[in-house]
């Protein structure tokens, strides 16, 4: 079966850092970008950045940019996203989602990262 | 960036009805080199991921029943549930994959 596993829920003060990851199984990991999106609470889908996991390639939105890095370690199937200095207004869930065969729709998604930051 | 805008934000349908949204990007999504629209919708119920419906603004994803419809081309889309059951009660989100950054749609909350 094809699918996503991300971590356990986290609960972290502001400028605490923190990463969470997203393991694929089932399927050739280093074929298939992961894309990784954010949902505030009560809020829609925002869409952070991708990870081409054969040669770690990124790309980032522009909200997103400088203050969290994408990885990914293709050894263990194992995409990541991280932060250094988390702040309050990253509280949110935090899905992955894998890019389809052959097209550019997200068509496997991680069950979900609950992070909540607060002092 | 490529602003996706949905109509309405909510509707209410009655069981075996037609429930219809809508979609629009400030930019045409459509690529001529390969006749595609690179537009997918999803659907995410309360307390899940969001699940694949329809990409290419018109391919329904395996597995999804044939009354989830997608339509449009350019710059305007839609979404027709044909007979709405009680299951497709969810948020649904339209996403442009046309270019980077990924943009999504605010999201229609359709309810019984």
């Amino acid at each position: 079966e094809v699918q996503l596993v991300q971590s356990g829920a986290e609960v972290k003060k502001p400028g605490e850092s923190l990463r969470i990851s997203c393991k694929g199984s089932g399927y050739n990991f280093t074929n298939f970008w992961i894309n990784w999106v954010r949902q505030m609470p009560g809020k829609g889908l925002e869409w952070m950045g991708r990870i081409d996991p054969s040669d770690s390639y990124t790309n980032y939105s522009p909200s997103s940019q400088g203050h969290v890095t994408i990885s990914a370690d293709k050894s263990i199937s194992t995409a990541y996203l991280h932060w250094s200095s988390l702040r309050t207004s990253d509280t949110a869930m935090y899905y992955c989602g894998r890019r389809q065969a052959g097209g550019e729709a997200f068509d496997v998604w991680g069950q979900g990262t609950i992070v909540t930051v607060s002092s | 960036d490529i602003v996706m805008t949905q109509s309405p934000d909510s509707l209410a349908v009655s069981l075996g009805e037609r429930a219809t949204i809508n979609c629009k990007s400030s930019r045409n999504v459509f690529y001529n080199s390969n006749k595609k629209n690179y537009l997918a919708w999803y659907q995410q119920k309360p307390g899940q991921p969001p699940k694949l419906l329809i990409y290419w603004a018109s391919t329904r994803d395996s597995g999804v029943p044939d009354r989830f419809n997608g339509s449009g081309s350019g710059t305007d889309f839609t979404l027709t549930i044909s007979s709405l059951q009680a299951e497709d009660v969810a948020v649904y989100y339209c996403q442009q994959y046309f270019s980077i950054p990924r943009t999504f749609g605010q999201g229609t909350k359709v309810e019984i």
